[in-house]
């Protein structure tokens, strides 16, 4: 069955950097898409963006260029989310979220990764 | 960006219920509008995508309908496990946008 397994909690320092993974099992990981999305705490849903499993090529929303950067290691069927110079805003929940063929809806989705940033 | 509204925010219901939630997009989005169900600390689950369609698994007391701007989820008959935050999404242009969430309470 199809299974996205992410990493668990991570507790930074403000300016610290986080990397969150996320793999991919019961499919084949390079026929679709990874898309990222935050959920603040109390908040909605926030799409991030999202990455070609195929390419490699990765797409960011506004507001997540710069210090967040989406990666692959296809050999472990292994999706990244790296966050850098990190903000208490960042606190949030990161999904990883497996784009299916129909309309680009996110059939599968990880379980979340809480990051908190707080000194 | 395409903006996404839902309305009511929050409701109130028995089990039994028929509950409707709408969803209105800033611009026409064709039929590119997906249903999410999250309960809390739980990730979201796929309910309706491509504004008609059930996810497999599913029940089908779940329905979406609607297509350009203004769209709709109906549950048939509220269950107790409805009892979450609904949200839609649109995907036909980038940024993928949800709207704010409906929360549906118990009455």
């Amino acid at each position: 069955q199809v299974q996205l397994v992410q990493s668990g909690s991570e507790l930074r320092k403000p300016g610290a950097s986080v990397r969150v993974s996320c793999k991919a099992s019961g499919y084949s990981f390079t026929t679709y898409a990874m898309n990222w999305v935050r959920q603040a705490p109390g908040q909605g849903l926030e799409w991030m963006g999202w990455i070609s499993t195929n390419t490699g090529n990765p797409t960011y929303a506004q507001g997540f260029t710069g210090r967040f950067v989406f990666s692959l290691d296809t050999s472990v069927s292994t999706a990244y989310l790296q966050i850098s110079s990190l903000k208490p805003e960042d606190t949030a929940v990161y999904y990883c979220a497996r784009e299916s063929g129909s309309d680009y809806a996110s059939d599968y989705w990880g379980q979340g990764t809480l990051i908190t940033v707080s000194s | 960006d395409i903006q996404m509204t839902q309305s009511p925010s929050s409701l109130s219901a028995s089990v039994g219920d028929r509950v409707t939630i709408t969803c209105r997009a800033s611009q026409s989005i064709s039929s590119y509008l997906n249903w999410y169900q999250q309960t809390p600390g739980k990730a979201p689950k796929l309910l309706i995508y491509a504004a008609s369609s059930l996810q497999s698994g599913v029940p089908s007391r779940f329905s979406g309908s609607g297509s350009g701007t203004d769209f709709t989820l109906t549950i048939s008959s509220l269950q107790p496990e409805d009892f979450a935050t609904y949200y839609c999404q649109q995907t036909y242009s980038t940024p993928q946008t949800f709207g704010q969430g409906t929360k549906v309470e118990v009455k």
